[in-house]
């Protein structure tokens, strides 16, 4: 069964505003991991946040991580049009599970100039 | 300069033909992955491999073997192509454990005709 559900399926604003993704998931976890894919093109790392971190940043990328509510957010803020690209968490669960992430379904993020 | 270079890109081929996919890294990571994205762009794990031995197997049918000759290659084979098969395949590579980013490479679309 899939692990992340993320929220919304899909985003369209303007350049220069907020984006916000959400993304769900049902089990404990180690880790939590955002990824981009620009179409046609690989996953990208964005950014990863431990089980015992809260908030993380990165540049203009803001994550955030609820693990009694099992659940993250990715802000980017100021959004450029190059920004347009699915957004992906994963979940790693740690001890023996040797790297496996398992990814939500995405959200598409569109930004218009 | 290539990080995690795939090849072919595109592959299109009949229904129970046999075909390779190609996998290489040159971050001298010691684990490779590979993963599968569908048509609603749901990316799932088939398999990884730690210097060279098996270590996440997930229920895929075994028509598909991968092989890692060495543990900057990791091969996939797939036997009696099925329409099913169809999507985009990714091959990615880690440093190991659960703790760190992933790296991808740009996939092969794999088409049954």
């Amino acid at each position: 069964s899939q692990q992340g559900e993320e929220d919304p399926q899909a985003l369209s604003i303007q350049e220069g505003e907020n984006a916000t993704m959400n993304c769900s998931y049902k089990t404990s976890i180690n880790n939590l991991q955002w990824y981009r894919q620009n179409s046609g093109r690989g996953l990208v790392h964005l950014i990863l946040i431990r089980s015992n971190e809260r908030e993380k940043h990165s540049g203009r990328l803001r994550v955030t991580l609820d693990t009694s509510k099992k659940s993250s957010s990715l802000l980017i803020t100021a959004s450029r049009a190059a920004d347009t690209a699915s957004y992906f968490c994963a979940t790693a669960l740690g001890g023996t599970s040797y790297g496996k992430l398992t990814f939500g379904q995405g959200t598409i993020l569109t930004v218009h100039p | 300069d290539t990080a995690v270079s795939q090849t072919p890109k595109y592959l299109v081929t009949q229904m129970g033909n046999d075909k390779s996919i190609k996998c290489e890294q040159n971050l001298g990571h010691d684990t490779m992955y590979w993963y599968k994205q569908d048509s609603k762009k749901f990316l799932k794990i088939m398999f990884s491999y730690n210097n060279k031995e098996l270590i996440i197997n997930e229920t895929v049918p075994n028509r598909f073997s991968p092989k890692s000759p060495d543990k900057a290659h990791l091969n996939l084979h797939i036997n009696s192509l099925e329409l099913g098969d169809s999507a985009v395949y990714f091959c990615a590579s880690s440093p190991g454990g659960f703790n760190q980013p992933q790296h991808f490479g740009d996939g092969t679309r794999l088409s049954i005709l």
